[in-house]
């Protein structure tokens, strides 16, 4: 089993639409969760931290659930600029930050 | 503006050579990586510093070697003993074991 895993998508949904990916982790002892953007060609970028209460930011929302051990990620009224791959990292101690494949998201106009 | 920059953004190896990709951060962390990304595949990790004059291997550090004289600083060299090294590559900086930020990256291909 990989220690971190994500559907690759593509996921295509319309403007406005509500889309939520799931990440599944193996490592019980996972300390931290995140979740990245990074756009074709460029440098991941920090889109937020997921805490285990759960966390909302505009538009997105990002939910840690440890007994099932997955972070989830709802973005809410699709804008066409939310395209993007959506990168799940676990933080698992001693500067190991494992990095999902990413979930690649299309909005479609 | 506080950042962390790569140079160059590409950067094309003649075989057998060995080449060195710049990171630079002036954001005062004093954890500093490098990664590799690959198509298709998650970001994989080649070294890490926690401080100056130390590094440790990530898991993929074959082929690569690395330096850390001062704590903004943090090059990479590709070489020729990496035998397959286009990619991505990608250097980070943290404070501690909290969330990391990303240069822009450097795009290495082979000639």
């Amino acid at each position: 089993r990989k220690e971190v895993e994500q559907d690759p998508g593509p996921f295509n949904v319309p403007e406005g639409a509500t889309v939520a990916f799931n990440c599944t982790y193996s490592n019980s002892a996972s300390q931290s969760f995140f979740w990245y953007r990074q756009d074709c060609r460029k440098e991941p970028k920090l889109l937020m931290s997921v805490y285990s209460s759960g966390n909302e930011d505009g538009r997105f929302t990002a939910q840690l659930n440890r007994a099932s051990q997955y972070i989830s990620l709802l973005i809410r009224d699709s804008k066409l600029s939310d395209s993007a791959t959506y990168l799940c990292v676990i933080f698992s101690g001693t500067y190991k930050y494992i990095f999902g494949t990413g979930t690649r998201l299309k909005v479609l106009a | 503006d506080g950042g962390i920059t790569q140079s160059p953004k590409y950067l094309f190896r003649k075989e057998g050579q060995n080449v060195t990709l710049s990171c630079e951060q002036n954001l005062n962390h004093d954890a500093m990586y490098w990664y590799r990304q690959d198509p298709g595949q998650g970001l994989r990790l080649i070294y890490y510093s926690q401080i100056v004059n130390d590094f440790q291997k990530g898991d993929i550090a074959e082929g690569y070697s690395v330096s850390r004289e001062k704590k903004e600083s943090f090059p990479l060299t590709v070489t020729s003993a990496q035998k397959n090294p286009t990619a991505f590559y990608l250097c980070a900086s943290s404070i501690g074991l909290n969330i990391q930020y990303f240069g822009a990256g450097t795009r290495l291909s082979v000639l």
